[in-house]
């Protein structure tokens, strides 16, 4: 257990909403990411950072924001949520070179 | 671009049936390939890091090998307990990890 909770676990959403996933550590590891898990695709990285305000992006991050203003937390924001953001996200944590995954949100867009 | 290919997709297996799964990867400049299990519903769990080709590491029913091409995860007399997805990554000079879509282990008392 690498003291990553995520928050909701599941949502259900409608086309348009904003949607905004959290994920909290309790040990201050300054690297975190975010990632979605689809089926037929592996984890793709959506954006990572690597401090306090230090935020970049990954190789799906359209569509997608995220913002840490505290060490411990990571969050996640769909501004307008979209069918094809149906997924299961996952945040981790890096230790030295690891990465160490959260249990996962599911979320669903109508 | 990096690229991991794990293969077969899925596998199912009688109990004590060894067999092994692959992952074969092209990436700029490996710093290590990870190995991780998942179990439905679950977030990945890590199993293992091999850092340079010739590299073994063993984990109970588990052992992963590494060359400068593909890596190896052998599961030796497997368990029900042993069904899972293995997920495979490598990790680029970024330090960023590019993950294969997975092998999922069937294993049938």
């Amino acid at each position: 257990d690498a003291g990553i909770t995520q928050s909701p676990r599941h949502k259900v959403t409608e086309t348009g909403t904003p949607v905004t996933l959290r994920c909290h550590q309790t040990e201050n590891h300054r690297y975190m990411y975010w990632y979605r898990q689809d089926p037929g695709h592996g984890l793709r990285l959506i954006h990572y950072s690597y401090g306090v305000k230090d935020t970049d992006k990954g190789e799906v991050s359209d569509g997608y924001s995220v913002s840490r203003s505290k060490t411990e937390d990571f969050l996640l924001t769909l501004e307008s949520a979209t069918s094809s953001q149906t997924s299961v996200y996952f945040c981790a944590i890096s230790v030295t070179d690891t990465q160490y995954f959260g249990p996962g949100t599911r979320l669903t867009v109508l | 671009e990096d690229q991991v290919t794990q293969s077969p997709e899925a596998l199912r297996l009688q109990e004590g049936e060894s067999s092994s799964l692959n992952c074969s990867y092209t990436v700029s400049g490996l710093r290590g390939l990870f190995w991780y299990r998942q179990d439905p519903g679950k977030g990945p769990e890590f199993l293992f890091t091999l850092y340079s080709a010739g590299e073994e590491k063993e984990k109970e029913r588990l052992k992963a090998t590494l060359t400068k091409k593909e890596s190896f995860l052998h599961i030796t007399a497997p368990k029900p307990e042993d069904s899972a997805t293995y997920l495979c990554a490598v990790q680029a000079s970024d330090y960023k990890l590019s993950f294969g879509a997975g092998t999922t282990v069937t294993v049938r008392a």
